[in-house]
């Protein structure tokens, strides 16, 4: 089934202790992307990744980093998470820019 | 970052009635506009992407209409079900910029 993984779904976690959420996808996709939803404010990109190794900020970088070592993974690192980053995120992922994006199930992350 | 205004923000209607709404964005510089249905708990799922102006796109009850040159898209549902509930996002894509989300328009259909 092609689909976009993320990985956990459901996150607590405390300040200051770095941590990663993945996201994997098996539609030989060219483009990811990360967003963070947050009521009222929309979806807003964070980081995006047109190819391999080719990633820039989207929107509200600050606080995170990503990786596109592989084109099937777009892991979303938070190195010191503080609570303001407690928020519902999502990977995406499309083959190209005239294509719809395929979204992940989603991470819903606490940081107390 | 691309200013993108969809309205109106929520809309109420009846089983049968039929709806539409609008989303509007910068006409310079544009490349594609992506629309999408997020139900709650769920997560936000590609109904359209247009590209060319005068596009029109259509999946059974629902179709969208682009016009580039005065920087709007309007997303049409005929004859609403309680199934159709869900938020409405339009994205436009242009080239240099990521893809940028409105916040939406929130449809509620009630039998």
């Amino acid at each position: 089934e092609a689909q976009v993984t993320q990985n956990p779904r459901y996150l607590i976690t405390v300040t200051g202790k770095k941590l990663t959420v993945t996201c994997s996808q098996n539609m030989n996709h060219e483009y990811m992307s990360w967003y963070r939803q947050d009521p009222g404010l929309g979806l807003r990109q964070i980081y995006y990744s047109m190819n391999v190794e080719v990633t820039d900020k989207g929107d509200v970088p600050e606080g995170y980093k990503v990786s596109r070592k592989e084109k099937r993974n777009f892991p979303l690192i938070l190195e010191s998470p503080s609570p303001n980053q407690t928020s519902l995120y999502f990977c995406a992922s499309s083959p190209n820019l005239g294509a719809g994006y395929t979204f992940g199930s989603g991470t819903r992350l606490t940081v107390v | 970052i691309l200013n993108v205004e969809q309205s109106p923000q929520s809309l109420h209607v009846q089983e049968g009635d039929s709806t539409n709404f609008t989303c509007s964005f910068p006409s310079s510089n544009f490349y594609a506009l992506h629309w999408y249905r997020w139900e709650t708990a769920k997560s936000p799922e590609a109904l359209f992407v247009m590209t060319l102006n005068g596009d029109e796109k259509k999946k059974g009850r629902i179709s969208a209409t682009l016009n580039t040159k005065e920087g709007y898209s309007y997303l049409y549902i005929k004859g609403s079900q309680p199934e159709d509930s869900a938020t409405y996002l339009c994205a436009p894509l242009a080239p240099g910029y990521a893809l940028n989300f409105g916040k939406g328009t929130s449809l509620l259909v009630t039998p």
